[in-house]
């Protein structure tokens, strides 16, 4: 079956500018979460969707926003991109119980702000 | 704050031996998951293995072991006949309630030939 699948691959984006980084979870996995990967803060939890709905949130500043759509895809906002922004988004998927199946991730979306 | 702690930045291992990731973690529920995923330079996050707290047993995935001490929070992942393929940043995981991962600072294993 398909993987986790993130769309773009890669991304530059320009300081104060907005970007949206989509999603795509295995089929009947109905929870995403996402985490940004850096060098100096390594993996954090940005937040986790489970049909539709924020279940879960890290402790980003609300320039980072998310929603999830019907079919379980998901979509993740950072809006006013700072240089601090730039990373490597990552989206995870699961069931509705996460412990039972484990997580799937993608191959994420590398964002550089400039 | 519930952390996750892994002390070796850096390990080495030749091919056909066996080496040992090191993994603590502090947790105040009773109840959790943790998980050890791979890391190669394709990015994507790999699940390597998984371990149940309230499992005595430790995890086996054929080459992958852990030793799992609940009382010492200690979660160490052991690769046994290292191939060149098990090149990767190892990241150990913890799961809290509420489907979120926290993720220690990561080992990079280097297989030398």
């Amino acid at each position: 079956k398909a993987g986790v699948t993130q769309t773009p691959r890669y991304l530059i984006k320009t300081r104060g500018q907005q970007v949206t980084l989509s999603c795509s979870p295995i089929s009947g996995h109905r929870s995403v979460s996402w985490y940004q990967q850096t060098p100096g803060q390594g993996l954090q939890f940005l937040f986790e969707y489970f049909s539709e709905t924020q279940r879960n949130k890290g402790n980003f500043p609300g320039r980072f926003s998310g929603r999830q759509f019907s079919n379980s895809r998901s979509e993740m906002n950072v809006s006013t991109l700072e240089l601090g922004d730039s990373a490597l988004y990552l989206c995870a998927s699961s069931l509705s119980v996460a412990r039972v199946g484990g997580y799937t991730f993608g191959s994420g979306t590398r964002l550089t702000v400039v | 704050a519930q952390t996750v702690t892994q002390s070796q930045p850096e390990m080495s291992v030749q091919e056909a031996e066996t080496v040992t990731l090191s993994c603590t973690y502090d947790t105040s529920e009773s109840d959790y998951y943790l998980f050890w995923y791979k890391q190669p330079p394709s990015r994507q996050m790999i699940l390597v293995i998984r371990q149940e707290a309230y499992k005595q047993q430790n995890a086996t995935e054929n080459r992958f072991s852990v030793n799992f001490q609940k009382a010492a929070k200690s979660f160490s992942l052991k690769i046994s006949d290292s191939q060149l393929g098990d090149a990767a940043m190892y990241f150990c995981a913890r799961e809290t309630s509420g489907s979120r991962l926290t993720f220690g600072e990561g080992t990079q294993l280097t297989v030398n030939p």
